[in-house]
């Protein structure tokens, strides 16, 4: 069955860097489109990014355009989210989520998300 | 950037029936998802493309589009209906995801 793992987040002072990343089985990674997606404690959800099945093709909410950079390496089965001058306001829970085949399709499949708190 | 708007929350008792709205400019020319939020759980499709819905999903569940309004019902509505729903397109002009803001289903 799919199977979305993504690292653990954590607490990440103004300013900072974080990586997460996001391993998938239990489907042919390469075929489908990914996205990002956060909800803030108690908000709802904001989509975050969204890249196509080869990498090609990349997009940004305007919210973390030129900070945070997505990612894929299909030979590892794996997504990738580069977060850089973090932000309070970039507090969430972060999910990994793939979509339906095609574009642009729903979201078919969620992980349970991980947690990044920046804070000083 | 478009925006989608969808009323903070619905209450309904069991057994009714529930609608819930999402309204976009134009809305009726997109395709719209569902998505299902559980407390504490990752979200869920429970509509695609405006009203099929997946497989595991209830025929309770169904969904309309037309015009500016996008609807979500369900019908005998039941105690684990409740949930957090939110919609969601893709918006071509800025070739981004957009969510609306949400809305709690209360069971009374």
């Amino acid at each position: 069955q799919v199977l979305l793992v993504e690292s653990r987040g954590g607490l990440v002072k103004p300013g900072g860097s974080l990586r997460l990343s996001c391993a998938a089985s239990g489907f042919t990674f390469s075929d489908y489109y990914m996205s990002w997606i956060r909800q803030a404690p108690g908000k709802g959800l904001e989509w975050v990014s969204y890249i196509s099945h080869t990498g090609g093709a990349v997009y940004y909410a305007d919210s973390v355009k030129g900070r945070f950079t997505i990612s894929r390496d299909n030979a590892k089965n794996s997504l990738y989210l580069q977060m850089n001058s973090l932000r309070a306001e970039d507090t969430a829970v972060y999910y990994c989520a793939t979509h339906s085949s095609g574009w642009p399709t729903p979201i078919d499949y969620w992980d349970q998300g991980t947690l990044v708190t920046v804070s000083s | 950037s478009y925006v989608l708007t969808q009323p903070p929350s619905v209450s309904v008792s069991p057994g009714k029936t529930a609608s819930i709205t999402c309204e976009g400019i134009n809305i009726g020319t997109k395709s719209v998802h569902w998505y299902q939020q559980r407390s504490g759980q990752a979200p869920v499709v429970v509509i695609f493309y405006d009203r099929d819905r997946p497989s595991g999903i209830p025929e309770r569940f169904s969904g309309s589009n037309s015009g500016n309004t996008a609807t979500l019902t369900i019908s005998g509505v039941e105690a684990g209906d409740g949930a957090d729903y939110f919609c969601q397109v893709w918006d071509s002009g800025s070739d981004h995801w957009v969510f609306g803001g949400g809305t709690k289903l209360t069971v009374l």
